[in-house]
């Protein structure tokens, strides 16, 4: 596709149930990368790959969260446990080399995910 | 750690006006890369201009300009010909050379008035 895409757009759960958010990069970019965006706050990283492994995975909070990029393509974020904090769009976002040289970040539309 | 301030919650301006979005920064590295978001209701957040802090003349992208003053770590964006298609919250964000992670300010809400 000619963008990075996100699914579902919108997810909404029970308190204490497990999620999957999907992302698909943009075809051929190797980096690719998870926010969250809090509401009324600015996007906060949670964690980046590049090809298949977590290269730095500092901004996921805590344990119930955890990121897999089996095949150096599409992406799955998964929330285990879920609590109301956690509501939150999650955003994904996808680069052709490292962000780190230059290269810029382009941004899905976001998972608007609600915990009830 | 580096740290992206908007002070301007929001901001609204005539249609066909120009406006400036305020970003200051804070970095102890020398070699870093700026950039402004914008963000519409269909909440994807969309590039506008970007900045390398290496270079000294300002980036422009047709309506938009920045002016990126490095000793005073401050970049902020200037819209000209406001059209209705600009509303929408803008983000600043930093990433300095070799890390990864993009960090955003709190962003500002442009409103266009027509």
């Amino acid at each position: 596709g000619a963008g990075v895409s996100q699914t579902p757009s919108n997810k909404v759960t029970e308190k204490g149930k497990y999620v999957e958010l999907r992302c698909d990069p943009i075809s051929g970019h190797t980096a690719l990368y998870w926010y969250r965006q809090s509401l009324g706050q600015g996007p906060e990283f949670l964690i980046y790959f590049q090809g298949t492994g977590a290269a730095d995975d500092s901004g996921l909070p805590n344990d119930r969260f955890f990121a897999v990029r089996p095949e150096g393509s599409v992406s799955t974020l998964k929330i285990q446990r879920t609590e109301r904090g956690d509501s939150a769009v999650y955003l994904c976002a996808s680069s052709s080399g490292l962000a780190g040289v230059g290269n810029t970040q382009y941004f899905g539309p976001g998972t608007r995910l609600t915990v009830l | 750690a580096q740290t992206v301030t908007q002070s301007q919650p929001e901001m609204s301006v005539q249609e066909a006006e120009t406006v400036t979005l305020s970003c200051t920064y804070d970095t102890s590295e020398s070699d870093y890369y700026l950039f402004w978001y914008k963000q519409p209701p269909s909440r994807q957040m969309i590039l506008v201009i970007r900045q390398e802090a290496y270079k000294q003349q300002n980036a422009t992208e047709n309506r938009f300009s920045v002016n990126f003053q490095k000793a005073a770590k401050s970049f902020s964006l200037k819209i000209s010909d406001s059209q209705l298609g600009d509303a929408a919250m803008y983000f600043c964000a930093c990433i300095i050379q070799g890390a990864q992670k993009l960090v955003f300010g709190q962003g500002t809400r442009l409103t266009i008035n027509p």
